[in-house]
């Protein structure tokens, strides 16, 4: 079983649509939680991150954490073309004093105008 | 926000080149940096993990004596590729963290050997 899970896509939307990304991972010391978009050829930008269970928004994006579950996700609201893009969940894993990442497959989002 | 700058952005080069990817991170400490290897369509992949004036940590399947990795300093890491072959054309990405910052992504180093 991977770590950390995503739907790979592709994922498509309509402009103005919410698009929702998903991310399940299997370790339970799992602490903090990140979502990351990355453009073609780019390298990933950080866009939410998200440590305790709940909700937490930043203008068009939420992302909601059930650590119950294992489970954290991506909503992006009143989608535009430009975020289209793939976007990679990543889960830190505290051991010692490394605190690594592990990232998802990515989901790519396309929006559609 | 942090910022991360990684040098060259892209790198084209004949087998049996070795090549030397810089890291800086520009307004804070990076206490640990972190390379990582993209290919096509796949996700990143952690190589190694680096803490300012310590030897880095390679994950499994890495060979430490082929992707050389130095962090003398808190702002700088460097990775030097040895003796690069064709299968090790890739896109190489750093990634800086200081204390109570998350992750912050250099742009990478698309590495091209002919």
């Amino acid at each position: 079983q991977k770590e950390v899970e995503q739907n790979s896509g592709p994922l498509s939307v309509p402009e103005g649509a919410i698009a929702s990304l998903n991310c399940t991972y299997s370790d339970r010391v799992s602490q903090s939680f990140f979502w990351y978009r990355q453009y073609s050829g780019k390298s990933p930008e950080l866009i939410m991150s998200i440590y305790s269970n709940g909700d937490k928004e930043d203008g068009r994006f939420t992302a909601q954490l059930n650590k119950a579950s294992q489970y954290v996700s991506l909503l992006i609201r009143d989608s535009q073309p430009s975020d289209s893009a793939t976007y990679l969940c990543a889960v830190q894993i505290p051991s010692g004093s490394a605190r690594q990442l592990t990232f998802g497959s990515g989901t790519q989002l396309t929006v559609l105008p | 926000g942090a910022v991360v700058s990684q040098h060259p952005s892209r790198v084209i080069c004949k087998s049996g080149t070795s090549v030397k990817i810089e890291c800086r991170s520009l307004d804070f400490q990076a206490t640990t940096m972190f390379w990582y290897r993209q290919f096509p369509k796949q996700s990143l992949m952690l190589m190694a993990t680096s803490n300012e004036g310590s030897k880095a940590t390679y994950e499994q399947g890495v060979e430490k004596d082929k992707f050389l990795i130095n962090h003398a300093s808190l702002t700088l890491s460097t990775l030097t590729v040895t003796s690069a072959h064709p299968e090790d054309s890739s896109f190489y990405i750093c990634s800086g963290e200081g204390s109570n910052q998350p992750q912050h992504f250099g742009d990478g180093t698309r590495l091209s050997i002919l």
